[in-house]
């Protein structure tokens, strides 16, 4: 049964601690996305990545970095710089088609981040 | 400056009447429109979708109409039921992003009254 694996459900960090939340599919998807939503906004772009070895900023990117490794893989951390990171990050991916294609995003079920 | 307002944060409806959920956007150069789902503690879950060269677009009890000229999105589900209560997000596609950069609604938290 394919899908995308977010772990864990819940996290909590203390303030000036780095913590890395974990993103893993198996729909062999290329493109992978880290979102952040926070009550009452919609979902904001971290970092997206199209293929293994490199990625992108999004619109929110301070304070968090990713890697892509493996294509199956995209794991991300939120560091001590990011000032306010209490949300629910969800991760999503999705096929890359061409300029033409439209292809929707799959989410995970997230992870909820709280700080100590 | 939100480029996709979904100006509704909350419906109510009787079971078996006509949700309809809106979204308005800024951008008359978007060429595809998604409408996700998300039960709480959940992700968002693919609905149903509209290219910017059709007006409507029907999927069972889900139909997504779009109006260019008013730039303005909206999905109707016909009849109701308690298991669509869920927050509705609108999303868009920005052709000039690159990537396929898609733009989110703030969403609207749909309740279905039995």
């Amino acid at each position: 049964d394919g899908g995308i694996t977010q772990s864990p459900k819940y996290l909590f960090r203390k303030e000036g601690q780095n913590v890395t939340l974990s993103c893993e599919q198996n729909l062999n998807h290329d493109a992978m996305y880290w979102y952040r939503q926070d009550p009452g906004q919609g979902l904001r772009l971290i970092y997206y990545s199209q293929i293994v070895n490199d990625f992108q900023k999004g619109d929110i990117a301070e304070g968090y970095s990713v890697s892509r490794e493996k294509k199956e893989s995209f794991p991300l951390t939120v560091t001590s710089a990011q000032k306010n990171p209490t949300a629910f990050y969800l991760c999503a991916s999705s096929i890359i088609g061409g300029p033409t294609s439209n292809q929707p995003q799959h989410f995970g079920d997230g992870t909820r981040l709280s700080i100590l | 400056d939100q480029q996709v307002k979904q100006n509704s944060p909350s419906l109510s409806v009787q079971e078996g009447r006509i949700s309809i959920l809106n979204c308005d956007y800024t951008n008359s150069m978007f060429d595809y429109f998604l409408w996700y789902k998300k039960y709480p503690a959940e992700g968002p879950t693919f609905l149903i979708s509209i290219s910017s060269i059709k007006d409507k677009n029907e999927d069972g009890r889900f139909t997504v109409f779009l109006n260019k000229s008013a730039k303005h999105l909206s999905l109707h589900i016909v009849p109701s039921q308690p298991g669509d209560s869920a927050v509705y997000f609108c999303a868009v596609k920005d052709p000039t992003g690159g990537y396929q950069k898609v733009t989110f609604g703030t969403g609207t938290k749909l309740q279905v009254i039995p």
